[in-house]
């Protein structure tokens, strides 16, 4: 079964709009953690942000946020007045502390931001 | 530029033959995690030293091996190369090994098996 489901694997945006990509996530495991990838087609994996299943409130890094919905086992990264430069493939990753602290990552999103 | 380096950028080889990766973590980090990137398998994790000891093992083969040494490089051999071993390599690094820890990664190795 997928552990990490990233349901979208393309959308396109207007420039300025805000986006929200969606990931849902599977453990039974107490303590996992939940991160957000972005590749821009240059190919680096840059970081974007961090949820820890503990953490009361949802991250935010600038114009990244992470709308973290524990009972529904969703984290979809938001992110606010898009820019042409967001364009790129997205990854949600999780990683399972308690069973073998493994790393599992999405399918992906590939986001394309209209001018 | 994140401060992971990894050589080679690109590497191409034929099957049954066996290469090593390197990566230098940022200065201070004590963890490295390997990743490989394939078409058609996605981004897979495939382990992860601190410290010089391994600390997470994911869908590594036993074809593949890593270390972490003494002045915190790593490298990964990848041996028996075979078509489907062609992939993006990405090394990453954080300063922890806690789960919250931000990665960054290098820009990775492109190998191309022949």
């Amino acid at each position: 079964a997928q552990k990490i489901t990233q349901t979208q694997p393309g959308m396109f945006v207007q420039e300025k709009e805000a986006v929200t990509l969606d990931c849902t996530y599977d453990t039974s495991d107490p303590s996992y953690g939940l991160f957000w990838y972005k590749q821009p087609s240059s190919g680096e994996m840059i970081f974007l942000i961090y949820q820890g299943s503990y953490d009361q409130q949802n991250a935010t890094e600038g114009r990244y946020s992470l709308n973290f919905q524990k009972a529904r086992k969703s984290a979809n990264l938001v992110i606010s007045a898009s820019q042409l430069g967001d364009s790129a493939m997205y990854f949600c990753a999780m990683r399972e502390s308690v069973r073998d602290d493994k790393i599992i990552f999405g399918k992906g999103t590939r986001l394309h931001i209209l001018p | 530029d994140s401060g992971v380096t990894q050589t080679p950028k690109h590497l191409i080889t034929a099957t049954g033959q066996r290469v090593t990766l390197r990566c230098s973590p940022r200065s201070g980090d004590l963890s490295v995690y390997w990743y490989q990137q394939s078409l058609d398998q996605g981004l897979q994790f495939l382990i992860q030293y601190y410290n010089g000891e391994e600390r997470a093992k994911g869908n590594i083969l036993e074809r593949f091996s890593a270390q972490q040494f003494p002045d915190l490089h790593s490298e990964l051999n990848l041996s028996s190369l075979e078509l489907g071993d062609s992939a993006l390599y990405f090394c990453a690094s954080s300063i922890r090994d806690s789960q919250g820890s931000e990665q960054f990664f290098g820009p990775g190795t492109r190998l191309t098996v022949l």
